[in-house]
Order: structure tokens, then C-alpha cells, then sequence
């Protein structure tokens, strides 16, 4: 199975800030590493897919980046609504896999 | 737009088997475009995927789930299920169905249901 590590796994950040989330995996998975966001109560929203494409309606604050292994979501000036949760998950290999999440907390 | 509802019970006693059902809206799940999965999440916890389906009938398990877990098309309805068998406690979570599986991530997502083992 290819597991995926996330950190950190809390994050406490102010609005405006830029947060950086990594997520790397035990093994290749092929640029095939989606980012899904997470809020209370609510289902996980896939936000970015192939390592770095923004879904339709995602904001241009969201950004990701891939180098080998390692995984990174970038919010560039966080705002009141992206205080959340924020899983990747690889699509290459069975097992599909979830890190275990990052929570954004308001600082 | 693609949407996904799940239905069925909301508690579930210790032994017995947890069912699911997602209707699909919006599009065909019999189409060789996509896959169709659960996803479940514990309480407080992270997500973890139970299984997917593929319109031909092909079925993913997840190796640590796989001897209990049975997932399944209705193409008549535009529906998929799950069966979980020999629930315990650990299985209390809120299951969601997804669109995703193979060489695409999950999404959209279905609001999710929580299920309660519990006698």
C-alpha cells in the first residue's frame, strides 16, 4: 500500500497568511495525488487533481506543487472560509489512500 | 452536474450487515468514464476508502475490509450499494459515496450518512 504523510497535522494560521501543506508518499504515485478540503459536517470537496490543477470555481489562492514524492498545498492569503481540513489522496495504485489530514486553525 | 445521495439506516446492531445505498443523479453510472466508490470516516477521524466499482461489474476492495465488504450496481435505478457484514463498533462512521477510483480522485461526494453500530 502507498501511504501518504501529511504535515503538519494542525496548522494555526491568521487571515492573509501563506500556509503551506506537504504530503509525501511512500512511493510513486505518478502525479496522480488529488487535494481534497474538508469542513465540519460537511462532505471533503476535491480542490486540486494531477498534483497541481485546480478544479472549476476553486479559488487562485489554492495552489499545488509536486517534486518526486513530495506533495505541497499552498494557500496564498488565507481567508475566513478556508479554515478547514485538508486531506490528499493518491489515485495511481490500489489501495486508494488518504493522508491523514491537516487541520487550519484560526490563530 | 453529477450529484450523489446516500440512503439507509442510520443504526446498525453488532453482527449484523450495515447497507447502503447511492443514487446517482445528473449522470449514468453506466458509463466506461468512471468509477464508483465508498468512502467511510470514524468520528473525529481521517477518511478511509472501503470500495469501488466499475460499470462492467469490476469490484476494489480494500485489502483490510475486503473478506466483509460487498459493493454493487443498479443500473436499472442509477443506484450503487455496499454491504458491510459482521459490523462491530469500529465500523461506526459516516460513509460516503463518491464518484472516483482509477486514475481519477474521488469526487463529487455525496453529503454522507452516519451509520451507529450499537445494540
Amino acid at each position: 500500500d502507498i501511504q501518504l504523510t501529511q504535515s503538519p497535522s494542525t496548522l494555526s494560521a491568521s487571515v492573509g497568511d501563506r500556509v503551506t501543506i506537504t504530503c509525501r508518499a511512500s512511493q510513486s504515485v505518478l502525479s496522480r495525488l488529488a487535494w481534497h478540503q474538508q469542513k465540519p459536517g460537511k462532505a471533503p470537496k476535491l480542490l486540486i487533481s494531477k498534483a497541481s490543477e485546480l478544479e472549476s470555481g476553486v479559488p487562485f489562492r489554492f495552489s499545488g506543487s509536486e517534486f518526486g514524492t513530495e506533495f505541497t498545498l499552498t494557500i496564498s492569503g488565507l481567508q475566513p472560509d478556508d479554515f478547514a481540513t485538508y486531506y490528499c489522496q493518491q489515485y495511481n495504485s490500489y489501495p486508494w489512500t488518504f493522508g491523514q489530514g491537516t487541520k487550519v486553525e484560526i490563530k | 452536474q453529477v450529484q450523489l445521495r446516500e440512503s439507509g439506516p442510520g443504526l446498525v446492531k453488532p453482527s449484523e450487515t450495515l447497507s447502503l445505498t447511492c443514487t446517482v443523479s445528473g449522470g449514468s453510472i453506466n458509463s466506461s468514464a468512471h468509477y464508483w466508490g465508498w468512502i467511510r470516516q470514524p468520528p473525529g477521524k481521517g477518511l478511509e476508502w472501503v470500495a469501488s466499482v466499475y460499470f462492467r461489474g469490476y469490484t476494489y476492495y480494500n485489502p483490510s475490509l475486503k473478506s466483509r465488504v460487498t459493493i454493487s450496481l443498479d443500473t436499472s435505478k442509477n443506484q450503487f450499494s455496499l454491504k458491510l457484514a459482521s459490523v462491530t463498533a469500529a465500523d461506526t462512521a459516516v460513509y460516503f459515496c463518491a464518484r472516483g477510483g482509477i486514475v481519477a480522485p474521488f469526487a463529487p461526494w455525496g453529503q454522507g450518512t452516519l451509520v451507529t453500530v450499537s445494540s
